[in-house]
């Protein structure tokens, strides 16, 4: 199975925003509805931050948006804060019932 | 609330066998999928399996197709998975997961290291 396409790393200021790409096929991203987005800090379990592609879950900051055109998903950070640097994994759950990540984004807050 | 713990992990030489548990509350098991996701030290997330709420369907990923085997009980709110013919590049921290299309709870991982 191949992976998503993600920019290995981002980064913005305090109160900035940053958005974080996430690129496949017509195959997954495309055409599911199921983009998600997790974020994980070190030595943590990965949380979900959106699913299909721009739905929060309960107890997100709407700081955290999702979008998609074509076959490419974004993430955006708004008003950026400390607790956000962490490595973001886009995922996907394609036809083929199996759940695609992308490499990873490591985001630093300057 | 909802929680997920792995166990099962440890060190087993190349070609050996571990099964790895999953023990969920919380939350009703037996209507939510299940993945098993493993993180090698220092990479990416690596989607291994799926088993579906009911335990009807399965899929697995090709590096691990045909050694690996999920399963559940329902009864026991237990994920299970059963890796056999271990190599060195299974090394990783496996994690379960719940939901299907989107996992929005995981578990802390279980790490399995296969080395010689």
């Amino acid at each position: 199975q191949s992976t998503l396409t993600q920019p290995p790393s981002a980064s913005g200021s305090p109160g900035q925003s940053v958005t974080i790409s996430c690129t496949g096929t017509s195959s997954d991203v495309g055409g599911s509805k199921f983009v998600s987005w997790l974020q994980q800090h070190p030595g943590k379990a990965p949380k979900l931050m959106i699913y299909e592609v721009s739905e929060r879950p309960s107890g997100v900051p709407d700081r955290f948006s999702g979008s998609k055109s074509g076959n490419t998903a974004s993430l955006t950070v708004s008003g950026l804060q400390a607790e956000d640097e962490a490595d973001y994994y886009c995922s996907s759950y394609a036809g083929s019932n199996n759940l695609l990540f992308g490499g990873g984004t490591k985001l630093t807050v300057l | 609330q909802v929680q997920l713990v792995e166990s099962g992990g440890g060190v087993v030489q190349p070609g050996g066998s571990l099964r790895l548990s999953c023990a969920a509350s919380g939350f009703t098991f037996s209507d939510y999928g299940i993945h098993w996701v493993r993180q090698a030290p220092g990479k990416g997330l690596d989607w291994v399996s799926v088993i579906w709420y009911d335990g009807t369907s399965k899929f697995y990923a090709d590096a691990v197709k045909g050694r690996f085997t999920i399963s559940r009980d329902n009864s026991k709110n237990t994920v299970y998975l059963q890796m056999n013919n271990l190599r060195v590049e299974d090394t990783a921290l496996y994690y379960c997961a719940r939901g299907k299309t989107a996992p929005n709870s995981w578990g802390p991982g279980t790490l399995v290291t296969v080395s010689s």
